[in-house]
């Protein structure tokens, strides 16, 4: 069965204090691997997805690396309107066609 | 603007009573899906479709229904079977499984 496991829970910042959030998982024949990001009482905003070890991605202040057993979004210098719920999900093998989401880092940036 | 679209955005349902949430898409998307959003859970999937007149059962489809009669729409109906329907309820659409899946902004059902 395939896992997902997300580190920290919570993290609260400085602004301009860059940091990192981890996503461990376990998964048979990784398909791909998902960043979202949640703001309160909405649905989750797609922002990258990763195929291989190795692989790297960047937007604005973010930047996600995937090896073959962890991922890591990177915020560098984050301000406050990045302060939200930072989700990653998996999908594996041919035949499970489905997602497999952690459970997510609440991120907060202080002013 | 292409997206999913949820309604209602609250709901709630009185005992004994079957309630249906609507999802509706215009990206083309052959995949839909519905997932169910509890505090400190990680988003857990209930049922899922990859072509029309077709679905699946998700981790926790007992309670719950769908139908795919149309590409654009995938309502969900949470039955009175459902014992603990409180939840945020997300619907989410992609081409492929391994293609990023684009979500609604949520449906919040409460018991009355």
């Amino acid at each position: 069965e395939d896992q997902v496991t997300q580190s920290p829970e919570a993290l609260r910042l400085q602004e301009g204090e860059s940091s990192s959030l981890n996503c461990s998982y376990t998964v048979s024949g990784l398909r791909g691997l998902f960043w979202y990001r949640q703001d309160p009482g909405k649905g989750p905003e797609f922002l990258f997805t990763l195929y291989s070890a190795g692989e790297e991605k960047e937007k604005e202040r973010l930047k996600a690396t995937l090896t073959k057993k962890e991922s890591f979004l990177h915020i560098t210098a984050p301000k406050p309107e990045d302060s939200a719920t930072y989700l990653c999900a998996v999908v594996g093998d041919f035949g499970n066609e489905k997602l497999t989401f952690g459970t997510g880092t609440r991120l907060t940036i202080i002013p | 603007d292409g997206g999913i679209t949820q309604s209602p955005k609250y709901l709630f349902r009185k005992e004994g009573q079957n309630v249906t949430l609507s999802c509706e898409q215009n990206l083309n998307h052959d995949a839909m899906y519905w997932y169910r959003q509890d505090p400190g859970q990680g988003l857990r999937l209930i049922y899922y479709s990859q072509i029309v007149n077709d679905f699946q059962k998700g981790d926790i489809a007992e309670g719950y229904s769908v139908s795919r009669e149309k590409k654009e729409s995938f309502p969900l109906t949470v039955t009175s079977a459902q014992k603990n329907p409180t939840a945020f309820y997300l619907c989410a659409s992609s081409n492929m499984v391994h293609r990023p899946q684009h979500f609604g902004d949520g449906t919040r059902l409460s018991i009355l």
